[in-house]
């Protein structure tokens, strides 16, 4: 089944340790996204590629960088998680259309 | 500015219809989407609206009004698995940007 893939689940990390997050996709959209989305509010845009096309949340912190090496894969770097780091983060697709596809989404603690 | 606004928790009764409420203020509308999520689970598509009406999928109906900025979802015959939060997300232009409300929290009570 064509579908959004996200590793880990779970990640823990410890305060200031570099951490990445992985996604990949079977449905070869040319649209990823990476929201964070903390307890009991709304998922937060962070960063969108439009194919290789990198669009950057005016209010996404510096400590957020993404890559895209090609169409199936986005990586979500935090180069020293804070404790307010911590939070669901969902990677999500979309192609021609405007819904998108979210995948399961990675829990990240920080200790 | 983009503004999505719901009611944060909602109680129904196993077997009841219930209305959640949407109202929002973007820059501009191109669609209206639904998505629930389960605690803990990435969110899941229910329903897009970009023209004023109603659809209707099963137990789920969207409504859209573009003139009074307002969508409502409509849960027919409620099941305990209904029980989620459900989120209001406004597509504002032509590209594929979501704005989400905050999600309304869905108790479902035998």
């Amino acid at each position: 089944d064509a579908m959004v893939i996200q590793n880990p689940r779970y990640q823990v990390t410890q305060f200031g340790k570099p951490v990445t997050l992985s996604c990949s996709q079977t449905l070869n959209h040319n649209v990823m996204y990476w929201y964070q989305q903390k307890s009991s509010q709304a998922p937060k845009l962070l960063f969108h590629y439009y194919d290789k096309d990198f669009n950057n949340e005016a209010d996404t912190p510096d400590n957020f960088q993404s890559r895209r090496p090609n169409t199936s894969f986005c990586f979500l770097d935090i180069r020293s998680p804070g404790l307010g780091d911590a939070a669901m983060y969902l990677c999500a697709t979309s192609g021609d259309y405007n819904e998108q596809f979210f995948g399961p989404g990675t829990r990240l603690t920080v200790l | 500015g983009q503004n999505i606004d719901q009611p944060t928790e909602m109680t129904a009764t196993e077997g009841a219809i219930v209305q959640i409420n949407c109202t929002y203020q973007t820059s501009g509308f191109n669609g209206l989407f639904w998505y629930q999520q389960h605690a803990g689970e990435a969110p899941t598509f229910l329903s897009y609206n970009v023209l004023d009406g109603l659809e209707e999928k099963g137990r789920f109906s969207s409504f859209l009004s573009r003139s009074k900025g307002y969508s409502y979802l409509l849960l027919k015959e409620l099941q305990m698995k209904d029980s989620a939060s459900y989120l209001c997300a406004v597509s504002p232009n032509a590209g594929n940007m979501l704005t989400f409300g905050g999600g309304t929290r869905l108790m479902v009570k035998p």
